[in-house]
């Protein structure tokens, strides 16, 4: 199957601080999620992105859908030790498909 | 907000023995249900896709022999590894889809299988 490429692999970061992680495509996608998995358990929903050039914010969270619709950022604003965990994004090509992963980005908050 | 169960959450068993996974959708009807294998540190990599009253779609290199997928109900699918070595040790996660209201899949929370 078909896997979209995370950037970075994982970081390290002080409590307080701003995240930037971004996933890039090939293949254009119609949707782009953001999904944070901790161990042990199934992914979490963060953001859904439906159109080109969507910015969209939940809490400290915001992700955009890149223009081109290969690509898609998320942005974690004041990290706190719960963020911790490994971020995935996904992408759909169209209504009904498949659902495609990222590589992850496993982020490590230091309190 | 909608609601995903996984069944059973860990299995152990012996080589050779064929494990069923339950996926439910507790309070949606889910018309697609997809379903993933996750090793160690690794992404999700999906397997296949189940329709309900339709055969499943599965990834290019995903035995269909060896991962069988039922998903007879709008609300219920299932996946049987069959004849299980230890190579098919693994995290299984199901995630479920309402096709007619293009919302998100939601996961469950996974079946840690471990193949003695």
């Amino acid at each position: 199957g078909q896997q979209l490429n995370q950037s970075p692999q994982s970081m390290f970061i002080q409590e307080g601080e701003d995240v930037s992680m971004n996933c890039t495509s090939s293949s254009i996608f119609n949707t782009w999620l953001w999904y944070k998995q901790d161990p042990g358990e199934g992914p979490v929903l963060l953001i859904a992105l439906y159109k080109a050039g969507e910015l969209t914010s939940n809490g400290r969270l915001t992700a955009q859908f890149g223009i081109t619709r290969k690509d898609s950022f998320l942005n974690i604003s004041a990290s706190i030790p719960s963020d911790v965990g490994i971020y995935f994004c996904a992408g759909q090509r169209n209504t009904g498909n498949q659902f495609y992963f990222g590589t992850g980005t496993s982020l490590t908050v230091i309190p | 907000g909608a609601v995903v169960s996984q069944h059973p959450s860990w299995v152990i068993c012996k080589s050779g023995t064929s494990v069923k996974i339950e996926c439910r959708s507790l309070d949606f009807q889910a018309t697609t249900m997809f379903w993933y294998r996750q090793f160690p540190k690794q992404s999700l990599m999906l397997m296949a896709t189940s329709n309900e009253g339709s055969k499943a779609t599965y990834e290019q290199g995903v035995e269909k022999d060896k991962f069988l997928i039922n998903h007879a109900s709008l609300t219920l699918s299932t996946l049987t590894v069959t004849s299980a070595h230890p190579e098919d040790s693994s995290f299984y996660i199901c995630s479920a889809y309402d096709v007619g209201k293009n919302q998100p899949q939601h996961f469950g929370d996974g079946t840690r299988l471990s193949i003695l």
